[in-house]
């Protein structure tokens, strides 16, 4: 049971580059989030999906996109990356409901020159 | 958006020691967890709390979800050199706000264990 996959581990793009970063789980769970970790911040919320087919803001969206492609995937662009998005990003899965937390990849670290 | 104030961002213990960490809101929440994340991994599920009052233990951690339901505590006791890692505290805000159903998390407290 792999739970959620996300990858690449390691990108270093240049200011500018575009790229995406895929997530996918296999618990059969409808929403998934992105986060970004920075030194101090904890944990902030870039985009959500409740479902299939549905996606939110959260916190941190801007320079940021999202595509639900099915229930287990939920990828996470950058369309002209920025130094200032060099993070840590951790994709992760829950079900809806008060009593779940969430289950979480292993995180992308990204870094942006 | 909601913020948890989580403290201490970090602390450095010698092992053997007892842990406490705690984490305040100004709203209530219906559930609060406590994650771990080991270096270079994402964080771990410790512990869930889903009423106030509620006190749960995992091992050597316990954990409170606070009357008020806008505060929980863990501790750890008799920490080892595996603890080390980042402790994150995270509530679902209760039936009724704008954020119901999404966690918040807290900064994080980044703890060390010297042997």
């Amino acid at each position: 049971n792999a739970g959620v996959t996300q990858t690449p581990k390691f990108q270093v793009l240049k200011t500018g580059q575009s790229m995406t970063l895929q997530c996918a789980q296999d618990m059969n769970h409808n929403s998934m989030y992105w986060y970004r970790q920075d030194p101090g911040m904890g944990l902030r919320l870039i985009y959500y999906s409740a479902s299939e087919g549905t996606t939110d803001k959260g916190e941190v969206p801007n320079g940021y996109n999202v595509s639900r492609l099915n229930k287990r995937e939920f990828s996470l662009r950058l369309e002209s990356a920025a130094p200032s998005q060099t993070s840590v990003y951790f994709c992760a899965s829950s079900e809806p409901g008060q009593g779940v937390g969430y289950t979480f990849g292993s995180g992308t670290r990204l870094t942006v020159v | 958006g909601q913020q948890l104030n989580q403290s201490p961002q970090s602390m450095f213990i010698q092992e053997g020691e007892d842990v406490s960490m705690n984490c305040t809101s100004s709203s209530i929440f219906n559930t609060w967890l406590w994650y771990k994340q080991d270096p270079g991994e994402g964080p771990v599920l410790l512990i869930a709390l889903y009423k106030a009052g509620e006190l749960t233990s995992n091992g050597r951690l316990t954990a409170q979800f606070g009357i008020t339901r806008k505060d929980s505590f863990l501790n750890i006791s008799a920490s080892i050199p595996s603890d080390v890692g980042i402790y994150f505290c995270a509530g679902r805000l209760a039936l009724g706000g704008t954020s119901y159903g999404k966690l918040t998390f807290g900064q994080g407290t980044i703890l060390t264990v010297h042997p």
